[in-house]
């Protein structure tokens, strides 16, 4: 089976730009989740998102938001961007929701100067 | 702050060396997971534990549940450049999953 692939893997944007992140988790997995990992915070959970309805949330900012299509690919977007959003963003899916086994993505590598 | 805090935040080692890394939180959690991360990767995961006392081992790394459920422990024996990464503990609860801000391995030859 091919792992959860994430695109694109590095983007360079600048403040008050947005930018869309895409995810395509392995087949068969119907939840996808969010996470954004900087070297002071760790790994800080996004949302959840789990036949194409949002599950759970994590504690960020409106201008986080993400959705899931009926494959199960999922995007998320980042709008009015921050010097603080520069963070590698990873993406996981998992069989079924919330605490099964996550298999991550490699990460997409978001700068914002 | 963290939900689950792991300690020490970085450790440097020498090839051979035993070492123990901890995950800690007041919360208890159905089950904790913990993760290897490589530079330019995303976690990969290592081991559940799900039962309180329950002890894990995986070649040359032994994993610790707390009998309360609250804490684990990681601990590498003769550790190899091979083992050099971040180490992430993730506690589940409610149907949640948190993550430590994880303990960075440096295994030198």
């Amino acid at each position: 089976k091919a792992g959860v692939t994430q695109t694109p893997r590095y983007l360079i944007k600048t403040r008050g730009q947005q930018v869309t992140l895409s995810c395509s988790p392995i087949s068969g997995h119907r939840s996808v989740s969010w996470y954004q990992q900087t070297p002071g915070q760790g790994l800080q959970f996004l949302f959840e998102y789990f036949s194409e309805t949002q599950r759970n949330k994590g504690n960020f900012p409106g201008r986080f938001s993400g959705r899931q299509f009926s494959n199960s690919r999922s995007e998320m977007n980042v709008s009015t961007l921050e010097l603080g959003d520069s963070a590698l963003y990873l993406c996981a899916s998992s069989l079924h929701r919330g605490t099964d086994t996550q298999y991550f993505g490699p990460g997409t590598r978001l700068t914002v100067l | 702050t963290q939900l689950l805090e792991q300690s020490p935040q970085f450790l440097s080692i020498q090839e051979g060396e035993n070492l123990t890394v901890y995950c800690n939180s007041s919360s208890v959690f159905s089950s904790l997971q913990w993760y290897r991360q490589e530079p330019g990767e995303g976690p990969v995961l290592l081991v559940t534990v799900v039962t309180g006392g329950e002890v894990k081992k995986l070649k040359r790394l032994t994993f610790q549940f707390g009998d309360a459920r609250k804490d684990s422990s990681l601990h590498i024996t003769a550790a190899q450049p091979g083992d050099t990464g971040l180490y992430l503990c993730a506690g589940a609860r409610n149907n949640d999953m948190r993550f430590g801000a994880g303990t960075r391995l440096t295994v030198k030859p």
